[in-house]
């Protein structure tokens, strides 16, 4: 069955020092790999997936089949970063199933 | 654009009343996601549709939830009765065709069963 955890519930950093957020995943075939973000009172939206290679937002993330992870990294963290953070994974094709992992709340301090 | 609309926003009602929720996705959004969200947890998803076909409800609770997407678009969750543990958020989400696109997510029905 696939799976992904977030083994931090929250992550307190101070502004400009650098994040990372931790998500493993468990998943028997190729996975495709998503940050999503929820900031304060808006609705959950997508912040990046491994297939696109983008930087958003200075956030980028890089997927290690070896050690079965997606961490989701930034070099200098802004208060504004603050939010919850899910890692999610769905299989290709018709029919895969699709996974969010219980969240990290990012907090950046002043 | 408005979005992925959805309605209530709230709802409280008794143990063992019924409920519905209602969803509109982005015209045009062939694939639709119900999900519960729990108090500190990730969304949890419940059932997904691929037009009208319900393509994964295993994590529906079958025996007190239904849901119906009539022709590919609206779509409306119900649960009768209500429990206690139905306390959450429910989600709606739509993507343009299947998980592996971006999903657009609504702003959410919180329901309270007292």
């Amino acid at each position: 069955a696939q799976r992904v955890t977030q083994p931090e519930k929250l992550l307190s950093v101070f502004k400009g020092a650098p994040v990372e957020l931790k998500c493993n995943y468990s998943y028997s075939g190729s996975p495709e790999l998503f940050w999503y973000v929820q900031y304060s009172r808006q609705r959950l939206q997508l912040l990046l997936r491994h297939i696109s290679r983008e930087s958003i937002k200075g956030f980028t993330a890089d997927l290690n089949k070896g050690e079965t992870s997606f961490h989701l990294k930034k070099p200098f963290a802004q208060e504004e970063d603050s939010a919850m953070y899910y890692c999610a994974l769905s299989g290709y094709g018709y029919g895969q199933n699709f996974v969010f992992g219980p969240g990290t709340r990012l907090s950046v301090l002043p | 654009e408005a979005g992925v609309v959805q309605s209530p926003r709230y709802k409280i009602i008794e143990k063992k009343q019924p409920v519905a929720f209602w969803c509109n996705p982005i015209s045009g959004h062939n694939t639709l996601y119900w999900y519960r969200q729990n108090l500190g947890q990730g969304p949890e998803l419940l059932i997904r549709y691929e037009n009208e076909e319900a393509v994964d409800d295993s994590q529906l609770p079958k025996d007190r939830f239904s849901a119906e997407r009539l022709k590919g678009v609206d779509s409306t969750l119900k649960i009768q009765p209500a429990e206690l543990g139905d306390s959450a958020v429910y989600l709606c989400a739509s993507s343009g065709a299947g998980p592996s696109y971006e999903q657009y997510f609504g702003p959410g029905t919180r329901l309270t069963v007292t």
